[in-house]
């Protein structure tokens, strides 16, 4: 089976515009989390989406959004890009809302530089 | 809010040998589970080894070991007859309960380099 599948793996942008990234889950799947890794750091929480609704949000500004297809893929979409929103996204996907047991899959990321 | 802390950003070991790598969080929360992630450069996060907070006894999963210190808040990694391919980007992890859904709150990370 595939594993978690982002796209694109790079992207350029310059400050201002707007960006969408992808992401599908491993088969099976209904949870998909979105994290932002700047560089030198750890990722941080953006969303989670489990059956099409958003059940988490963190301290992220409106400029973030995302939603979630009735196939359980994903959108992440920023607007009105800032040079600090440069980083790797990563895209995570589990069977389930919760429960310690639901592993977490992470895809490889989508490279975002913002100029 | 929690917070998980990697003091080491980066520890280095030769081929062979056993590396610990440590971790402290803060929580108010008494249910909660911790985990260690290792990315190498594919830059995709891989789960090493998970423990819940009420269990005692300390994980483990074949080489990879966890010193789990509750009152401490202390969570440190050992990797025993360390592999050319343990060299990555380890990152301690904290969730919140089973209804925190999949909300990880990640440390900076420590770096990892193995000698050969």
């Amino acid at each position: 089976d595939a594993g978690v599948t982002q796209s694109p793996t790079h992207l350029i942008k310059t400050r201002g515009q707007h960006v969408t990234l992808r992401c599908s889950p491993i088969s099976g799947h209904k949870s998909v989390s979105w994290y932002q890794q700047v560089l030198g750091q750890g990722p941080q929480f953006i969303f989670q989406y489990y059956e099409k609704e958003e059940r988490g949000r963190g301290n992220f500004p409106d400029r973030f959004s995302a939603r979630q297809f009735p196939n359980y893929s994903s959108e992440l979409n920023v607007n009105a890009l800032l040079l600090g929103d440069s980083a790797l996204y990563l895209c995570a996907s589990s069977r389930a809302n919760r429960g310690w047991n639901e592993k977490l899959f992470f895809g490889s990321g989508t490279q975002l530089s913002v100029l | 809010a929690q917070t998980v802390t990697q003091s080491q950003p980066e520890m280095s070991v030769q081929e062979a040998e056993t590396v610990t790598l440590s971790c402290t969080y803060d929580t108010s929360e008494s249910d909660y589970y911790l985990f260690w992630y290792k990315q190498p450069p594919s830059r995709q996060m891989i789960l090493v080894i998970r423990q819940e907070a009420y269990k005692q006894q300390n994980a483990t999963e074949n080489r990879f070991s966890v010193n789990f210190q509750k009152a401490a808040k202390s969570f440190s990694l050992k990797i025993s007859d360390s592999q050319l391919g343990d060299a990555a980007m380890y990152f301690c992890a904290y969730r919140r309960g089973e209804t925190s859904g999949s909300r990880l709150t990640f440390g900076e990370g420590t770096q990892l380099t193995v000698n050969p």
